[in-house]
């Protein structure tokens, strides 16, 4: 069972590069969410989705798009990484709630 | 004051110890308490999950919820070195709904054979 896979594990990218952090997950979950996680800071929500076609906005969401055009996937955009950007990122998925599956996370570095 | 409190640790315990996890929130909104585990370089998991106030024993593991006091537990007993590991708490007014959790920022454990 694959369950919530993240691609990549690991990204170095240049003050301005853009790029896209991939999430899928195979369980038929209706929400998906993103969250970053730093030193002293903990996990904190990015963005999340409850259904295909259906995003919002969490804690921190400057700085990154989401989009969810099927069930299975939900990736997050980095338009213009800047250095604060630097953090873990992990995915997660629930059917409704009660438990949250969580990736295995991207560590990204923004020089 | 941050919504959640959870003291950092680290914790350093000898193989066997009684473990005693707290955190504090100050949002008397929040009913569905949970803990979740996260190993070095993985993603968390969800270990324990309560609603509301009392206790909830799954095996060695223990979580107490205190709403009067806004404080919950996780207590560890006969704790191993397979335990190791940051213990975040986290919690949610969203009618059962845990999509907008609030995390601690998580207590790492060692435990010492």
């Amino acid at each position: 069972n694959a369950g919530v896979t993240q691609t990549p594990k690991f990204q170095v990218l240049k003050t301005g590069q853009s790029m896209t952090l991939q999430c899928a997950q195979d369980m038929n979950h209706e929400y998906m969410s993103w969250y970053r996680q730093d030193p002293g800071m903990g996990l904190r929500l990015i963005h999340y989705s409850v259904g295909a076609g259906i995003t919002d906005q969490g804690e921190v969401p400057n700085g990154y798009n989401v989009s969810r055009s099927t069930t299975e996937d939900f990736p997050l955009r980095l338009l213009s990484a800047a250095p604060s950007q630097t953090s873990v990122y992990f995915c997660a998925s629930s059917r409704t709630s009660e438990k949250l599956f969580f990736g295995s996370g991207t560590q990204l570095s923004v020089l | 004051q941050k919504e959640v409190e959870q003291d950092p640790g680290p914790l350093s315990v000898p193989e066997g110890a009684i473990v005693s996890l707290n955190c504090t929130y100050s949002n008397s909104a929040f009913q569905y308490f949970m803990w979740y585990r996260q190993y070095s370089r993985k993603g968390p998991e969800l270990l324990m999950y309560t609603y509301s106030s009392g206790n909830k024993e799954d095996g060695r593991f223990t979580a107490q919820v205190d709403k009067s006091s806004k404080y919950i537990s996780l207590f560890i007993r006969d704790s191993q070195p397979s335990d190791s590991a940051t213990y975040l708490c986290a919690m949610s007014d969203s009618g059962g709904s845990n999509y907008k959790l609030t995390f601690g920022k998580g207590t790492l454990l060692t435990v010492n054979p």
